[in-house]
């Protein structure tokens, strides 16, 4: 059982240059997350959905943008790489349920974008 | 602003020593209180989690203490091992809310040998 598979795992950008994340997961959960680490600052929230065809915005989500065609899939879409956007992504899948602690995030491996 | 805060952003300790991370919250709407933890070139994992109808929860070494009036809540680390170093973040959620947990900061925690 895979869980959330990232990838890159590593990638170098140039000021400008776009680029996609890819995330996918095997669990069949409907909640899929974007977070971005960066030192002594924690995750903060990119982008979710809540299944598939339905994305939302989350604290950050400026310079980036998602889709979610499938339940699977949850890729993160960079366009006009910045300085700024230089950090540790993090993309998560959690299951729907009204069950109190239900929402468990499950975390792939992250993938480290640096842009120059 | 931000709506759980942690402390400290680091922490060093000796093995067999206690490791103590508190965390405060605001929104008394959060009703489900996640800590994670994170390895070196890993995502975070679900570590213990608390509701507030209880006030601790242990599991092994790892004990979460809740304060619903101050709003407080904290992890403690017993008989803390070198392969505890990771870091911890605590977190919020609201049941049946926008699903968004809130993160704290985090907390690097090195414990020497």
């Amino acid at each position: 059982n895979a869980g959330v598979t990232q990838t890159p795992k590593f990638r170098i950008l140039k000021i400008g240059q776009s680029m996609t994340l890819q995330c996918t997961q095997d669990m069949n959960h409907n909640y899929m997350y974007w977070y971005r680490q960066d030192p002594g600052m924690g995750l903060k929230l990119i982008y979710y959905s809540v299944g598939a065809g339905i994305t939302d915005k989350g604290e950050v989500p400026n310079g980036y943008n998602v889709s979610r065609s499938t339940t699977e899939d949850f890729p993160l879409r960079l366009e006009l790489a910045a300085p700024s956007q230089t950090s540790v992504y993090f993309c998560a899948s959690s299951s729907n349920t009204d069950r109190p602690g239900a929402n468990v995030l499950t975390f792939g491996a992250g993938s480290r974008l640096t842009v120059l | 602003q931000q709506q759980v805060k942690q402390s400290p952003q680091s922490l060093i300790v000796q093995k067999g020593g206690i490791s103590i991370i508190n965390c405060a919250y605001e929104n008394t709407a959060f009703d489900y209180f996640p800590w994670y933890q994170q390895f070196p070139g890993k995502g975070p994992a679900l570590l213990i989690a608390i509701r507030p109808d209880v006030s601790e929860k242990k599991e092994g070494r790892f004990t979460i203490s809740f304060n619903k009036s101050a709003k407080q809540f904290s992890l403690h680390i017993m008989d803390s091992q070198p392969g505890d170093s990771a870091t911890y973040f605590c977190a919020a959620y609201t049941q049946g809310g926008s699903e968004k947990l809130v993160f704290g900061k985090g907390t690097k925690l090195t414990v020497n040998p």
